[in-house]
């Protein structure tokens, strides 16, 4: 599986979108992205994922760049529940062990 | 909305003994992961289990550790003789439905935090 470059932190303001920008730039024609969060050692929750087309559910929205390299997930109302780490995996669809990296630190500031 | 169960939420065990996660997965999925995460740490991929066989494990996972779906609900994971190093939260996992997308999203319980004296 491909793997991710993701910034390790960034700060967001209660109400404001979080944006989320994630590297993929070795992505294969068959990979997914999929986003999860962890809140404080909980387990890892799913949020979304895509494989061509932007995304959207009621968590978040993700945009996937049309050559794939890159996608940004979107927080569009902040809320201090939002603070968490999140994680990019790249993976293929079918069944497997999710790879995850360091992730990003999201702090939800009030 | 269906989800992954745990139990028990924290188990303290003596260096050596055996101790045993409970992992309920959710009740139409076929295919069941455990992964655990050292504090501080990366969450790292144990096992992952099919059709009542391991499909994949990690180098981690040797000989002190088995998995087993002893009936229809339950997913379990054996630390046969527990080491400090093992001090970690053991988070299950499960995908795919029988029926409906073939997606493998993994929907993840909220672990078992495992401290070995």
């Amino acid at each position: 599986d491909a793997k991710t470059t993701q910034p390790p932190s960034m700060d967001c303001a209660e109400g404001r979108a979080a944006n989320l920008p994630c590297n993929h730039s070795t992505i294969s024609g068959n990979e997914y992205v999929y986003w999860y969060r962890q809140i404080h050692s909980q387990g890892p929750q799913y949020i979304i994922h895509g494989l061509k087309n932007n995304e959207t559910n009621e968590m978040a929205s993700l945009i996937i760049t049309e050559d794939r390299k890159s996608s940004t997930l979107i927080l569009p109302h902040a809320t201090l529940r939002d603070t968490a780490v999140y994680y990019c995996i790249v993976k293929t669809d079918s069944w497997g062990k999710l790879q995850f990296g360091a992730g990003t630190q999201v702090v939800v500031t009030p | 909305e269906p989800e992954v169960t745990q139990t028990p939420s924290h188990q303290v065990t003596q260096m050596g003994q055996e101790v045993i996660l409970r992992c309920v997965p959710i009740s139409n999925h076929l295919y069941f992961y455990w992964y655990r995460q050292i504090l501080g740490q990366k969450v790292e991929f144990l096992v992952s289990f099919y059709n009542n066989e391991i499909s994949e494990k990690s180098e981690i996972f040797d000989d002190q550790f088995s998995v087993e779906r002893p009936d229809g609900s339950n997913f379990t994971l054996k630390i046969r003789s527990t080491k400090l190093e093992d001090s970690a939260m053991y988070f299950c996992a499960s995908s795919r439905p029988l029926a409906g997308p073939s997606t493998d999203t993994q929907y993840f319980g909220p672990g078992t935090r495992l401290t070995v004296l």
